[in-house]
């Protein structure tokens, strides 16, 4: 099992509509979680932390669960500026270790 | 501050030449990471310093490829020789806390 799956998509989806996408992770010891996003030919920048309890940050709203060692990103209301590559990071504390996802791809379509 | 800052941004060379990439981090940031990323394998993490100094360079392709850094300010990722396999977007990052700041990257292609 690799170390961060994520589906690499893409996933086309109407502009205004609710997407969410997951990520697996296969270290227990798994200690922080993020995502980042990536445009075209572009820099990854943090979009959000993962925090245990849940959170949500304007249409993103991202969750951990622990016992099913996954997280997500929930975007409501999409808008076209959506349209990116989102990638999920785990860092495990233990050896300081930060693993990227691959990323899953995401079409907002008009 | 200027972020993370790459030089050259685009790279285009012959195989076997020797490549240098440069990476000027975020002033105060402790952490300094060189990641690589293709279509095929994502992005991966080269190798990693922390005041300077090395502490992960298990993702090193081979020898051909070398990392240093020599004072806060600089660091480069050095290939040679250079092969046509080694053609990526090179990027440098740096850490604050648990958030990653990345560079623009460095476009290689190795003809």
């Amino acid at each position: 099992r690799k170390e961060v799956e994520q589906d690499p998509g893409p996933f086309n989806v109407p502009e205004g509509a609710t997407v969410a996408f997951n990520c697996t992770y296969s270290n227990s010891a798994s200690q922080s979680f993020f995502w980042y996003r990536q445009d075209c030919r572009k820099e990854p920048k943090l979009l959000m932390s993962v925090y245990s309890s849940g959170n949500e940050d304007g249409r993103f709203t991202a969750q951990l669960n622990r016992a099913s060692q996954y997280i997500s990103l929930l975007i409501r209301d999409s808008k076209l500026s959506d349209s990116a590559t989102y990638l999920c990071v785990v860092n495990q504390k233990g050896d300081d270790k930060i693993i990227f996802g691959k990323g899953t791809r995401l079409h907002i379509l008009p | 501050d200027a972020g993370v800052i790459q030089s050259p941004r685009h790279e285009v060379t012959e195989m076997g030449q020797e490549v240098t990439l440069r990476c000027k981090p975020i002033s105060g940031h402790d952490y300094l990471f060189w990641y690589r990323q293709t279509m095929m394998r994502g992005l991966e993490l080269l190798i990693y310093f922390n005041n300077n100094v090395p502490i992960d360079d298990s993702g090193m392709p081979e020898d051909r490829f070398s990392a240093k850094m020599p004072n806060a300010s600089f660091s480069t990722l050095k290939i040679q020789p250079s092969e046509p396999r080694d053609s990526a977007v090179y990027f440098c990052a740096t850490q604050d806390a648990e958030t990653q700041y990345f560079g623009p990257g460095t476009r290689l292609l190795v003809l």
